[in-house]
């Protein structure tokens, strides 16, 4: 089955820096790439997501780069703000084959701390 | 819009004992998960369900049992509670096999002593 590796684990950064988080997938077959945010006590939220056949996707601050090859991915955030303080999740799993269902494998999440 | 809701948020079991959580969804999703969260591991797949009257097993089914006998709701059970089962529970929904965000509840913290 697929697996996913996230690293950094933590990552503290001045307000108005950017924040890079990588990962990882094993299965070559994974054609689908969300980025989920996790407030506190809150369930996660999609806030970007890239298919395969897209190496680069952007939405306002946020960015995400896909390398196939290498079978890792990226998030990008620009210019952060204390609001981006949060745990980012990265995931990977294999669309649009029904019966299959699309199960999503994460990654065990970054702690962004976003310090003023 | 409620989207999905879990019930309950938080409850303490005692080792042995069972229980039931509930997961609504309002948007007429076709597909169902329940994940469990724990710290340094992520969100790992329990089990899920891709249509009324339809389970199957994900990552970490053992010891959980799960029904979808209407669309709109998911249950995760627990027969007989062990300490390895303290976590937080998230349920999460989306559209069909071709959509690919989920929608998560706000999640159910379970403690077993």
């Amino acid at each position: 089955g697929e697996n996913v590796e996230q690293h950094p684990s933590t990552l503290s950064v001045q307000e108005g820096d950017s924040a890079v988080i990588k990962c990882t997938y094993s299965d070559s077959a994974s054609n689908y790439f969300p980025w989920y945010k996790q407030e506190l006590g809150k369930g996660p939220q999609l806030i970007i997501d890239i298919r395969s056949n897209v190496g680069e996707k952007k939405d306002q601050r946020i960015a995400v780069t896909l390398n196939k090859t290498a079978k890792h991915f990226s998030l990008h955030i620009t210019e952060t703000q204390p609001e981006d303080s949060a745990v980012y999740f990265c995931a990977a799993t294999l669309m649009g084959v029904t019966g299959g269902g699309n199960k999503l494998t994460f990654g065990t999440g970054t702690q962004l701390k976003v310090e003023l | 819009n409620a989207g999905v809701t879990q019930t309950p948020k938080f409850r303490v079991l005692k080792t042995g004992q069972s229980m039931t959580l509930l997961c609504a969804q309002d948007m007429n999703h076709e597909y169902m998960y329940w994940y469990r969260q724990d710290p340094g591991m992520g969100l790992r797949l329990i089990h899920y369900s891709v249509g009324e009257g339809t389970t199957a097993k994900g990552e970490v089914p053992d010891g959980y049992n799960v029904s979808r006998l209407k669309k709109q709701n998911f249950l995760l059970g627990l027969e007989s509670a062990a300490p390895s089962q303290t976590s937080v529970y998230f349920c999460a929904s989306k559209l069909g096999s071709y959509t690919g965000e989920l929608f998560f509840g706000e999640g159910s913290r379970l403690t077993v002593l």
